[in-house]
């Protein structure tokens, strides 16, 4: 069954501004990452936080860990164009492979 | 570049062609997978071999048959596909444990006339 879901699926923001994206899960889990994918590419890691972890930051990437409401969210500062894409979170539990989100689709317009 | 290749990038075949996807990874990853993405639909997991050994099969049809010769290389082979099975598929690859985190090709375009 599906473990991430992606809030909101659509954000469209300016320039410069904060982007910040949700993902809620089902079961426990080993580890959560979050990827992004630029138009019909493959995607790409950005990110991994691991269950005993809180919060993490790379760059201007910022992801917390809730494992009590089984939510992460994705911060992105400072936002540039460049930054346009889907962004999917997507889990691990136990030795399964991981089950992926529906995505947000994130829009900055210059 | 990820490490992980794959070909052809855009495909567009006859319901009666036969095809297939290469994918091949020089990370010395150990698990490979097969995903299909559909507009608006979240990425399905079709195949996954890990050590050479298929461990998954997400109830996909089989008109989808996988082939894993060795660690390095995955193939997925069509025959008479139906237009809905026109989407973007993704090859991946990680190590078996650990933090089983993926690495994508660029995907193959697929379209099914």
């Amino acid at each position: 069954s599906q473990q991430g879901e992606e809030d909101p699926q659509a954000l469209s923001i300016q320039e410069g501004e904060n982007a910040t994206m949700n993902c809620s899960y089902k079961t426990s889990i080993n580890n959560l990452q979050w990827y992004r994918q630029n138009s019909g590419r493959g995607l790409v890691h950005l990110i991994l936080i691991r269950s005993n972890e809180r919060e993490k930051h790379s760059g201007r990437l910022r992801v917390t860990l809730d494992t009590s409401k089984k939510s992460s969210s994705l911060l992105i500062t400072a936002s540039r164009a460049a930054d346009t894409a889907s962004y999917f979170c997507a889990t691990v539990s136990g030795n399964t492979p991981l089950v992926f989100g529906k995505g947000t689709r994130l829009s900055v317009i210059a | 570049e990820t490490g992980v290749t794959q070909t052809p990038r855009h495909l567009v075949m006859g319901m009666t062609n036969k095809k297939s996807l290469k994918c091949e990874q020089h990370l010395g990853h150990n698990a490979m997978y097969w995903y299909k993405q559909s507009a608006k639909k979240p990425l399905e997991l079709m195949f996954v071999y890990s050590l050479e050994e298929r461990v998954e099969n997400n109830s996909v049809p089989s008109r989808f048959s996988p082939e894993c010769p060795n660690s390095s290389h995955l193939f997925l082979h069509l025959h008479t596909l139906q237009p809905e099975d026109s989407a973007l598929y993704l090859c991946a690859s990680s190590q078996e444990r650990g933090s089983k985190k993926l690495f994508f090709g660029s995907g193959t375009q697929l379209s099914v006339l």
